[in-house]
C-alpha cells in the first residue's frame, strides 16, 4: 500500500520564478492537504482540496494556488517566488474532511529560492 | 482559533528510559482530536498516535502513550524505553471535529536519545 508520494524532493529557484509540487495521497484518500514548514517551525496549513475544489484556506497569499485532478492527487503553484518561501512543503492526504481522520503526511519538497 | 503550547524546545533522554513530552492546548470547540507526528531529519511527518476529546481513556500505541488531561487541556506524549532511533522533532497537533479546519500544530520538540 503506497503511501503519500510528493514530487521532487528538492527544488531550488531563484526570486520571481514560479514552481509547481506535486502530491499522489494515500490510497483510499480522496482529501489533500498543503502544510508549508519553515525552518526550525511547526507546519503551517496552506489549504485544503477535496472534490476539486479548494475547501479551507490559511493564511497565504493568492500567489500560492492549488488544483487537485479526478484521481485525487493534488498540485501546490507558487509564483513570482520571494526568499521568504524557501521552507519544506508537505503534502498530507486523509479518507475525508472531518477533523477526527487522521493525516498522513508525505516526505516534503523542500524548495530554496536564492 | 486554536493554539498549541510546546514549551521544551530540545529534551535529553537516556536510551531505554522513559521521557515525557509537553503539550498543552487552547480552543472552544467541544470535540476536536489531538495528534502526536514525529519529523526525522529526513522531513517526513510521521503519525504517532491520536486521541479523541471524548475518548475515556488514555491512547497507546506500542512504546507511545498519551497523557491526556482535559480540564487541564494538555495531551503529553510520554515514550517508554527510548531509542536512539527516536531521536527527532516531535509535534503535537490538534483538529477540531466540525467543519473543515486543518491541524494547528506546536513549535516542536528536538529530543534527543543518548547511549
Amino acid at each position: 500500500d503506497a503511501g503519500v508520494t510528493q514530487s521532487p524532493t528538492h527544488l531550488i529557484k531563484t526570486r520571481g520564478q514560479q514552481v509547481t509540487l506535486r502530491c499522489s495521497p494515500k490510497s483510499g484518500h480522496d482529501t489533500v492537504s498543503w502544510y508549508q514548514q519553515a525552518l526550525g517551525q511547526g507546519p503551517q496549513f496552506i489549504f485544503q482540496y477535496y472534490e476539486e475544489e479548494e475547501r479551507q484556506r490559511g493564511n497565504f497569499p493568492d500567489r500560492f494556488s492549488g488544483h487537485q485532478f479526478p484521481n485525487y492527487s493534488s498540485e501546490l503553484n507558487v509564483n513570482a517566488l520571494l526568499l521568504g518561501d524557501s521552507a519544506l512543503y508537505l503534502c498530507a492526504s486523509s479518507p475525508g474532511t472531518g477533523g477526527y481522520y487522521e493525516q498522513f503526511f508525505g516526505p516534503g519538497t523542500r524548495l530554496t529560492v536564492l | 482559533a486554536q493554539k498549541i503550547t510546546q514549551t521544551q524546545p530540545g529534551m535529553f533522554v537516556q536510551e531505554k528510559e522513559a521521557v515525557t513530552l509537553d503539550c498543552t492546548y487552547d480552543t472552544s470547540d467541544p470535540s476536536y482530536g489531538l495528534f502526536w507526528y514525529k519529523q526525522p531529519s529526513s522531513g517526513e511527518m510521521i503519525f504517532l498516535i491520536y486521541q479523541g476529546s471524548y475518548d475515556q481513556q488514555n491512547a497507546t500505541e506500542g512504546r507511545y502513550s498519551l497523557n491526556f488531561q482535559k480540564a487541564r487541556k494538555s495531551a503529553n506524549l510520554v515514550i517508554s524505553a527510548s531509542q536512539l532511533g527516536d531521536s527527532a522533532m516531535y509535534f503535537c497537533a490538534m483538529r477540531p471535529y466540525s467543519g473543515n479546519t486543518p491541524l494547528v500544530f506546536g513549535k516542536g520538540t528536538r529530543l534527543s536519545v543518548i547511549a
